[in-house]
């Protein structure tokens, strides 16, 4: 069955800083991954997925992440966090019907 | 732009009502989803569509019913609403075929006393 765990459940980091959410999946074949973003109040955007090819893939808003098939991850990362990134973090993975991790809360320090 | 939308924002229904939560997506897609969300859960997978009047259950079915009469249409239903059932209700939806994402509503908070 497919799953994934998040295992931070809250994450701290100040303006400016670098970020690295971590994402761990369970999964029979190679797989689709998602990573979404919901601010307080709003539905889930997609900021970035991978289905095949290059293994670092871009998305909206500056992040990035990369997946490691013998580390079966795909964290997500950003070089700089700005105020307005404070918000939950999920990541997902299926075909077609997608399984979420628990979520990962971020707050960015002024 | 993919439009999913949820009729309620806000629910609050007794113990024991029957609960009609509604999704309805403007792109023809033909893959729609309920999913619930709870703080440190993250989102469970209730019932899941791939096309009109086909359904099949996800993770946590117990205690819920989904209809789908029309492919723009995704209802949800809580047969006899308990208090446990207090959550927050996203609909989604995608195209068939593998390689692509759900676009997500707004979500419905329902709040069941």
């Amino acid at each position: 069955a497919q799953s994934v765990t998040q295992p931070d459940i809250h994450i701290t980091v100040s303006e400016g800083a670098s970020l690295e959410l971590r994402c761990n999946y369970s999964y029979g074949a190679t797989p689709y991954l998602f990573w979404y973003v919901q601010s307080p109040g709003q539905g889930l955007q997609l900021l970035l997925k991978y289905f095949s090819g290059d293994t670092l893939v871009q998305g909206i808003k500056g992040f990035e992440a990369e997946f490691k098939r013998s580390q079966s991850s795909f964290n997500l990362r950003k070089p700089s966090v700005h105020w307005s990134d404070a918000a939950e973090y999920f990541c997902a993975v299926g075909e077609g019907e997608m399984r979420f991790g628990a979520g990962t809360r971020l707050t960015v320090k002024p | 732009d993919v439009k999913v939308t949820q009729s309620s924002r806000y629910l609050v229904k007794r113990t024991g009502e029957k609960v009609f939560l509604e999704c309805v997506q403007d792109m023809d897609h033909e893959n729609m989803f309920w999913y619930r969300q709870d703080p440190g859960l993250g989102l469970r997978l209730i019932y899941f569509s791939y096309d009109v009047k086909m359904k099949e259950k996800g993770d946590i079915p117990e205690g819920y019913s989904v209809s789908r009469e029309k492919k723009e249409r995704f209802s949800l239903i809580l047969e006899s609403a308990s208090t446990n059932q207090t959550s927050m209700y996203l609909c989604a939806s995608s195209l068939w075929f593998e390689n692509t994402e759900a676009f997500f509503g707004q979500g419905t908070r329902l709040t069941v006393v």
